[in-house]
C-alpha cells in the first residue's frame, strides 16, 4: 500500500531560521511522482514542486530546496532563511503513474514563522 | 488564463440533506479531480471525471457521486449527510496526460454539517 508520513505536525521558528519538513513515503511502485504543496489560510493547494522516482537529483528554488532519497524513502524540504509569508501547511504528496494519478497525501506540516 | 474556482465557499447543512458543490476546471484543463480535506488531515481522493465518465474512484461511499459537464466544469453531490461529511472539499484540474505534472487546485468548499 502506498503511504506519505509527516511526522511534524506542527514546527514554529522565528524568523530568519532555517527550517526542514520531513516526508517519508511507501511504495512497491519503481516508478512515481512526489510533490510537495503549500495550503495557506484561504485553503487551495499551491505547486511548489514535483520529483519523479529517477530523479534523485536535489533541487533548489530560491530559498526553497528539496532533499530527494530514495534509500531512505524520504523526500524532505527544506526553507532557508524563513519568513513569515512561508507560514502555512505543507503536504508532501505521492503519485501514482497511471489511471488517475491521484494524490496520496501526508497529514501535513503547519509551519508558523513568528516575527 | 483562470485556475480553478470552486462554489460555494462555505456551506451549512442539516444531517440527512443533500449537498451540491462547484467546480469550474482551468482553462484548457479537461479532467477534474474532487478530494475531502477533514480537519488536520491531508486531502483524500474521491474521485476523478474525463470525458463525462467517471475515471477512477477512492474509498468513498456511493452517496458521494459526480458529474462533469461538456465544459469540463463538476459537481460533487453527497446525499444523506453524515456529520463526519463535514470537512473542505477540494477541486483539482489536469490535462489528461499531463496529469504527473500536477494539479491545479481551486480554494475549496467548506461544509459543514450539524
Amino acid at each position: 500500500a502506498q503511504k506519505v508520513t509527516q511526522a511534524q505536525t506542527e514546527i514554529s521558528v522565528v524568523e530568519k531560521e532555517d527550517v526542514t519538513l520531513d516526508c517519508v513515503y511507501e511504495t512497491r511502485d519503481t516508478t512515481y511522482y512526489l510533490f510537495w504543496y503549500k495550503q495557506p489560510p484561504s485553503g487551495e493547494l499551491v505547486f511548489l514542486i514535483r520529483r519523479n522516482s529517477f530523479d534523485e537529483q536535489n533541487e533548489i528554488s530560491g530559498r526553497y530546496s528539496w532533499n530527494f532519497q530514495k534509500s531512505t524513502s524520504s523526500f524532505n524540504f527544506t526553507i532557508t532563511a524563513s519568513q513569515v509569508v512561508d507560514s502555512a501547511v505543507y503536504f508532501c504528496a505521492l503519485s501514482e503513474t497511471s489511471g488517475t494519478y491521484k494524490y496520496i497525501f501526508g497529514t501535513g506540516t503547519r509551519l508558523k514563522v513568528l516575527a | 488564463e483562470t485556475g480553478v474556482t470552486q462554489s460555494p465557499t462555505h456551506l451549512i447543512k442539516t444531517r440527512g440533506q443533500q449537498v451540491t458543490l462547484r467546480c469550474s476546471s482551468q482553462s484548457g484543463h479537461n479532467t477534474v479531480s474532487w478530494y475531502q480535506q477533514a480537519l488536520g488531515q491531508g486531502p483524500q481522493f474521491i474521485f476523478q471525471y474525463y470525458r463525462e465518465e467517471e475515471n477512477g474512484r477512492g474509498n468513498f461511499p456511493p452517496r458521494f457521486s459526480g458529474l462533469q459537464f461538456p465544459n469540463y466544469s463538476s459537481e460533487l453531490n453527497v446525499n444523506a449527510l453524515e456529520l463526519d461529511d463535514s470537512a473542505l472539499y477540494l477541486c483539482a484540474s489536469s490535462l489528461i496526460g499531463r496529469e504527473s505534472y500536477g494539479y491545479t487546485f481551486g480554494s475549496g468548499t467548506r461544509l459543514t454539517v450539524v
